[in-house]
């Protein structure tokens, strides 16, 4: 069955540089979410998107924006690199009313900030 | 307040054995759903279980089962015969509300416990 793609896998950054972390939802899955989990850490939701339109913010800080794009894959952008922003940025996708409640993450992208 | 509490930050079982690992919620709204993810050390995030408030049963998955226990608000999972590729972190989360018109609400997770299944 498909999964969840992201890309890149790994990202090595350099202090206020800007990254774009990629996110390719289970086919018919309308509902992205972006998750960060620093080291040692639990994830903690960042943003999420229903059809296309913000639906939800966490913690996602002013130097973060996303998007969900017509074909349903999300792009996070992240300006301003800080060392703090080193972490695994997990997007999960979700198939939409009556199957809401299973989310299915992708493997991550692992940025690191040096 | 904590939302969702594993009170086990590292466990032990052998090989074989079966193994329940803890997990308490707080939650006023009267519609939510309960997950467990398992995360290897490879980092992806493996989606195991869900029991919805509402469930009557407690869910099973092959080898996993929640044991959902609702006026205490826990639901703690259990893994039977442990096999080594078991060892991973695992997370318990929540998410509160039901949108039948759209997949809304993100997950809320606990800080997980890492199992270690020894031979």
């Amino acid at each position: 069955a498909a999964g969840v793609i992201q890309s890149p896998r790994h990202l090595i950054k350099e202090k206020r540089e800007t990254a774009t972390l990629k996110c390719y939802p289970i086919p018919r899955h309308d509902t992205v979410y972006w998750y960060q989990q620093g080291p040692g850490q639990d994830p903690q939701f960042l943003i999420s998107f229903y059809e296309k339109m913000q639906s939800d913010k966490g913690s996602i800080p002013d130097r973060f924006s996303a998007q969900q794009f017509s074909d349903y894959h999300s792009e996070l952008n992240m300006s301003s690199l800080e060392l703090g922003d080193s972490a695994l940025y997990f997007c999960a996708s979700s198939p939409g009313a009556g199957r809401g409640y299973e989310q299915y993450f992708g493997p991550g992208t692992r940025l690191t900030v040096t | 307040a904590q939302k969702i509490t594993q009170t086990q930050p590292g466990m032990f079982v052998q090989e074989k054995e079966a193994v329940t690992l803890d997990c308490t919620y707080d939650t006023s709204d009267p519609s939510y759903g309960l997950f467990w993810y398992k995360q290897p050390s490879s980092g992806e995030m493996i989606f195991l279980i869900y029991q919805g408030s509402y469930d009557q049963q407690n869910a099973t998955e092959g080898r996993y089962s929640l044991n959902f226990q609702k006026a205490r608000k826990s639901a703690n999972l259990v893994i039977s015969a442990s096999q080594l590729g078991d060892s991973a972190m695992y997370f318990c989360a929540m998410r509160e509300g039901y949108d039948y018109g759209g997949s809304q609400g993100n997950l809320i997770f606990g800080k997980g416990t890492k199992l270690s299944v020894k031979p």
